[in-house]
């Protein structure tokens, strides 16, 4: 069975600095098939990123996503303060397996 | 609109089955191609995946949790139900409904998506 990894497990950055979380798999996962999801305190997931690299309806442009294989990547270019948050990582399809999460706080 | 709305009971005790409905709106589970699955979260913890019922009456459950699940739809009522038997307190968590849906990728392949839209969450307590 698939395991998913996240790294770091928190990263403290400023607001205007750039972020990038990690997400490994432990065997190869389709691209076709990783996610990316935000989650805020009190609050359910919201969709930011499918398919490994393309951005959700309305999702601005300073989220990307990028990997293949077992590795793959979410950068957040600058952070703005709502970008403050926990990031999950997905492997959907058949089955779903989501990371143990990376939050993201204020330094 | 999409939208997804999860109702049950706030506590359960330990041995006892839950049962979650999840109401939705602004689409139909007889649409060819969509979905609705269940996920939790323990307070504090990552997401868990439970499981899945598509269009077609087809169901998928996690490999850990499928002998205690039952998913299932009532595509009149705009409801799907989830039955989680002989519950624990390691059961508690936020239960969250959500859709994801079928569609044709770039190489002409019928592919599944991410969860698109969630429902807002219910408490689930289990404790005597």
């Amino acid at each position: 069975e698939i395991v998913l990894t996240q790294s770091p497990g928190t990263l403290s950055l400023s607001p205007g600095e750039r972020a990038t979380l990690s997400c490994r798999a432990s065997q190869s996962v389709s691209s076709s098939y990783l996610a990316w999801y935000q989650q805020k305190p009190g609050q359910a997931p919201r969709l930011l990123i499918y398919g490994a690299s393309s951005r959700a309806t309305g999702i601005p442009d300073r989220f990307s996503g990028s990997g293949s294989g077992t590795d793959f990547t979410l950068t957040i270019s600058r952070l703005e303060p709502e970008d403050f948050a926990v990031y999950y990582c997905q492997q959907y399809g058949s089955s779903t397996l989501f990371g143990p999460g990376t939050k993201v706080d204020i330094k | 609109q999409v939208t997804l709305r999860e109702s049950g009971p706030a506590l359960v005790k330990p041995t006892q089955t839950l049962t979650l409905t999840c109401t939705f709106s602004g689409f139909s589970l007889s649409t060819s191609g969509m979905c609705v699955s269940w996920i939790r979260q323990p307070p504090g913890k990552a997401l868990e995946w439970l499981a899945r019922i598509d269009w077609d009456d087809d169901k998928y459950y996690s490999t850990s949790l499928k002998t205690r699940l039952t998913i299932s739809k009532d595509t009149s009522k705009n409801q799907v139900v989830l039955t989680m038997t002989n519950m624990d307190p390691v059961d508690t968590a936020t239960y969250y409904c959500a859709r994801n849906r079928y569609y044709y990728d770039s190489s002409g392949y019928f592919v599944v998506s991410a969860f698109d839209i969630w429902g807002q969450g219910t408490m689930v307590t289990v404790s005597s």
